[in-house]
């Protein structure tokens, strides 16, 4: 099954903001909309942002997420050390009825 | 709070079956679709399965589809995923994850259990 497009890298210094990037299709993102995970290593991931936008309670404000079109975006202010992590989107395929996870964008916090 | 805890995960050899589960607690199973996501060591995540809340609907990624089946008994708050034809791909960290119907989101995820599928 085809999955999301993820940069599998991003390298930013600390105190600045990266934007992470998650790129579909009509079927999937641009769908019922994209979930944003971080995975800290040796971690179980742990859920950001859902239905594009939306945080859980209990994650950073830091953490914002979009969506425009087919592509969503995962941007983070103030990039602190324990911020350094991989980042997966993921999304349900409406025409494939199947999950898809981006390939997954590991940051670097310089 | 939440909690799930995966089981089951050993070494097996190629061809042979497992069974995994996922013991959950700390909020109402019965009414959360559950799945079941893999993850080879190093590499991403790759969603495997998908149950309804009440086991009416299961959807299958097509890397498993014809040899796992997932299943849930509510009365034990328990998730199962009963692996058949093990293969080498197969090798992987087994997560299993919530999802709140209409959130479209993998909410909890368990700790995972290994899997290794080695002659």
């Amino acid at each position: 099954q085809a999955g999301l497009t993820q940069p599998p890298s991003v390298s930013k210094g600390l105190r600045q903001t990266a934007t992470l990037t998650c790129t579909g299709n009509n079927n999937n993102v641009g769908n019922e909309g994209v979930a944003w995970l971080q995975q800290l290593q040796g971690h179980p991931p742990k859920l950001l942002s859902y239905r594009n936008k939306n945080r859980p309670s209990g994650i950073s404000e830091r953490f914002s997420a979009s969506r425009s079109g087919n592509t969503a975006s995962l941007t983070i202010t103030g990039l602190q050390p324990e911020d350094e992590s991989d980042y997966y989107c993921s999304a349900w395929d409406s025409s494939l009825s199947a999950w898809v996870f981006g390939g997954g964008t590991k940051l670097t916090v310089l | 709070q939440v909690q799930l805890v995966e089981s089951g995960g050993s070494v097996v050899q190629p061809g042979r079956s497992l069974r995994l589960s996922c013991a959950a607690s700390g909020f109402t199973f019965s009414t959360y679709l559950m799945h079941w996501v893999r993850q080879t060591p190093g590499k991403g995540l790759e969603w495997v399965a998908l149950i309804w809340y009440d086991g009416s609907n299961r959807f299958y990624a097509d890397s498993v589809k014809g040899r796992f089946t997932i299943s849930r008994d509510n009365s034990k708050n328990t998730l199962y995923l009963e692996m058949n034809s093990l293969r080498a791909e197969d090798t992987a960290v087994y997560y299993c994850a919530t999802e709140i119907l209409g959130d479209y989101a993998f909410d909890y995820w368990g700790q995972g259990t290994l899997v290794t599928v080695s002659s």
